[in-house]
């Protein structure tokens, strides 16, 4: 199971930051971690996976702003995104998946989400 | 990128109907790593086939995906009341990994 959370409401230029727990097992068990997010009455829009190794791989519309980390000792992984403008404000999902696995498991579990505000 | 267009945008029909939904690739999708998901209001997506046509854990058998290369394709034969709702392909094969614009399954 995975469980987001940080602050509903961050600021124009601020950072946004998600941490997303993962339970019933260890981070390792799974290669890919993602993080996807979800803009109101919109689409769904991936935003980059962590390896359990610790390598990342982010979308090219977000890159220059996005951060994933990984903290094993914690079963969890973050999401680091600077400058942010209301075009990010969205609900912000994390996932068990990533390009390039095909397997029952890859985007079987999410989130439940958390609703992000860009707001002053 | 490879962009995936679904089409059509909404689908109206009723309950015992077969549905249809399209996703169209303007790159051929590597090792047909194609997923559907199901998205209610409030929800996070739900898997409901990976590899083009496996169906993911627990989903029942009139989900099928078909489909290679560009054109895929979700069926859903004898739509149940609980079917109706917005349905998301996703391409991962490649990088970045990307999701059609949606379906919507309205109730006639």
């Amino acid at each position: 199971q995975l469980q987001e959370s940080g602050p509903g409401l961050v600021k124009p230029s601020g950072t946004l930051s998600l941490t997303c727990a993962v339970s019933g097992g260890p981070i390792s068990s799974y290669n890919w971690w993602s993080w996807v997010r979800q803009a109101p009455g919109k689409g769904l829009e991936w935003i980059g996976e962590i390896f359990h190794g610790g390598s990342t791989n982010y979308n090219p519309s977000l890159v220059s702003r996005v951060t994933i980390s990984l903290e094993r000792s914690k079963n969890q992984f973050s999401l680091n995104l600077s400058s942010v403008t209301a075009a990010d404000t969205a609900v912000y999902y994390c996932a068990r998946g990533g390009v390039g696995l095909s397997t029952p498991e890859n985007f079987d579990s999410w989130g439940q989400g958390t609703l992000v505000t860009v707001s002053s | 990128e490879n962009v995936l267009t679904q089409s059509p945008g909404t689908l109206s029909l009723s309950p015992g109907e077969r549905a249809t939904l399209s996703c169209r690739a303007s790159e051929r999708v590597i090792n047909n790593y194609v997923a559907w998901f199901q998205q209610k209001p409030g929800q996070p997506p739900r898997l409901l086939i990976y590899g083009a046509s496996d169906r993911a854990t627990g989903i029942p058998d009139r989900f099928r995906g078909s489909g290679s290369r560009t054109d895929f394709t979700l069926s859903i034969s004898r739509l149940e009341p609980e079917d109706f709702a917005v349905y998301y392909c996703q391409q991962y094969g490649d990088s970045p990994l990307t999701f059609g614009q949606g379906t919507r399954l309205d109730l006639k």
